[in-house]
């Protein structure tokens, strides 16, 4: 069983548009990470969401960690060829040597310019 | 500021032959280390972490494990490679447990 579920698995959308991809789970999670990996590198670090119900903006994207803290999206603007990368969420559990991050399997984002 | 390195970016490995990966860290003292594993269409599977020198935790019981000889230095090793491990493996740091991770960009392993 996936802890966190992702989804879309893959989008193939125009530059241009709008786009939202999620990150879902039961279980509540202490924090939630957004990273963007590109092909043949490792992820990247976009955000982190820590409060149940917060919203963070990174120029386009648009970070939403859900009140329950079990869920999160990731909303793109306008979206470019450069936003092109696999979109991973990781949540958070536990503390001190109990400490789990599990990632999602995580979205492929394709934009065509 | 903090960097780390992976090497060798790509390696094509037979069946039954030994593996070695090496990560360092540069710009930090004293990180946490892990080794993760993405398999093609996957997330990322956590296979082992380090708090300090000598101090190895392994996630996923299999033919691989790690060392971690000196500070800054994280070793993934096999003595015999399976085809099921062929993948992207990625090292990573933090400084604080509950911090976001630092990634290496990752060796491609193929084992044919």
């Amino acid at each position: 069983t996936q802890l966190l579920e992702q989804s879309p698995q893959f989008l193939s959308i125009q530059e241009g548009e709008n786009l939202t991809v999620y990150c879902n789970s039961s279980s509540v999670f202490s924090s939630l990470q957004w990273y963007r990996q590109e092909p043949g590198e490792g992820p990247v670090l976009l955000v982190t969401v820590v409060t149940g119900g917060e919203v963070k903006k990174l120029k386009r994207l648009t970070f939403q960690f859900g009140d329950a803290r079990k869920d999160s999206s990731l909303h793109i603007t306008a979206a470019q060829p450069g936003d092109t990368g696999l979109y991973l969420c990781a949540g958070a559990r536990g503390g001190g040597s109990n400490y789990k991050l599990t990632f999602g399997k995580g979205t492929l984002l394709t934009v065509n310019p | 500021s903090q960097t780390i390195h992976q090497w060798p970016a790509t390696l094509v490995q037979p069946v039954g032959s030994p593996l070695s990966l090496e990560c360092t860290v540069e710009g930090t003292s004293n990180p946490n280390l892990y080794w993760y594993r993405q398999a093609a269409g996957r997330g990322l599977q956590l296979l082992f972490y380090s708090v300090g020198i000598g101090q190895i935790s392994s996630e996923v019981p299999q033919n691989l494990s790690a060392s971690r000889p000196q500070d800054r230095q994280f070793i993934l090793s096999s003595k015999k490679l399976l085809l099921s491990d062929s993948g992207f493996y990625l090292c990573a740091w933090n400084g604080v447990v509950h911090s976001p991770l630092h990634f290496g960009n990752g060796t491609r392993l193929t084992v044919t």
